[in-house]
């Protein structure tokens, strides 16, 4: 069964950093572009950032830009998020999550999602 | 403010056809596909609708997308209680160069 595991979620204070793994198994993680998205505590759901298969492209949201980086491990079927400057407002659960179908045709989906880490951001 | 505008709540009874809206603008839905997801009660969202109105093998036929200009929906049919669940539209926007949502719908079985 294709999976997702997300680590790395702890409480930070504001100023903070925090480093975020996504585990992939059981597909074959260097053919796949990859998505964080987030979700803070009784809210909707917030796409975060974009990396391809090759690491060749990638993508931020404009409330995350600056501050976090998204890189990729092939060798190691592995997905990370770097989290800086962490503010109040990145209090969130964080999931990665698989893309599918074409970025370049807009025709996409997220397919499937992991469990998720909690990212809590307070003094 | 969520780019792409669900109403926040929905409800049926048991056997009831519910519809869900999204309404997004010609850089989203206007000129790319719409995905639809299902989050059940503290788990993770999972894919319910893909390509506008493509179910995923193991989403029931009761689940239907339609994409109609710069707005979507999506019809449930023969409601049941497991449905209960809030319920997110998406799609990438070329303006943003990013994937947008919408703010969610919580679906509630009467």
């Amino acid at each position: 069964e294709v999976q997702l595991v997300e680590s790395g979620g702890d409480l930070v204070q504001p100023g903070g950093s925090l480093r975020l793994s996504c585990a992939a198994s059981e597909f074959t993680f260097n053919n796949y572009n990859m998505n964080w998205v987030r979700q803070a505590p009784g809210k909707g759901l917030e796409w975060v950032s974009y990396i391809s298969a090759s690491s060749s492209t990638i993508y931020y949201a404009d409330s995350v830009k600056g501050r976090f980086t998204i890189s990729r491990d092939n060798a190691q079927n592995s997905l990370y998020l770097q989290i800086n400057s962490l503010r109040a407002e990145d209090t969130a659960v964080y999931y990665c999550a698989r893309v599918l179908g074409n970025i370049l045709t807009g025709n996409n989906w997220f397919d499937p999602w992991g469990q998720g880490t909690l990212v809590t951001v307070s003094s | 403010q969520s780019v792409l505008t669900q109403p926040p709540s929905a409800s049926g009874t048991p056997g009831q056809r519910v519809t869900i809206s999204c309404s997004g603008s010609s850089s989203n839905i206007g000129s790319n596909t719409v995905n639809w997801y299902q989050q059940l009660p503290g788990t993770a969202p999972k894919l319910l609708i893909h390509s506008n109105d493509q179910r995923p093998s193991g989403v029931p036929d009761r689940f239907s997308g339609s994409k109609s200009g710069t707005s979507d929906s999506l019809a449930i049919s023969g409601l049941q209680s497991e449905d209960e669940a809030d319920y997110y539209c998406a799609a990438w926007d070329d303006s943003l160069n990013g994937w947008v949502f919408g703010g969610g719908t919580k679906l509630t079985v009467l």
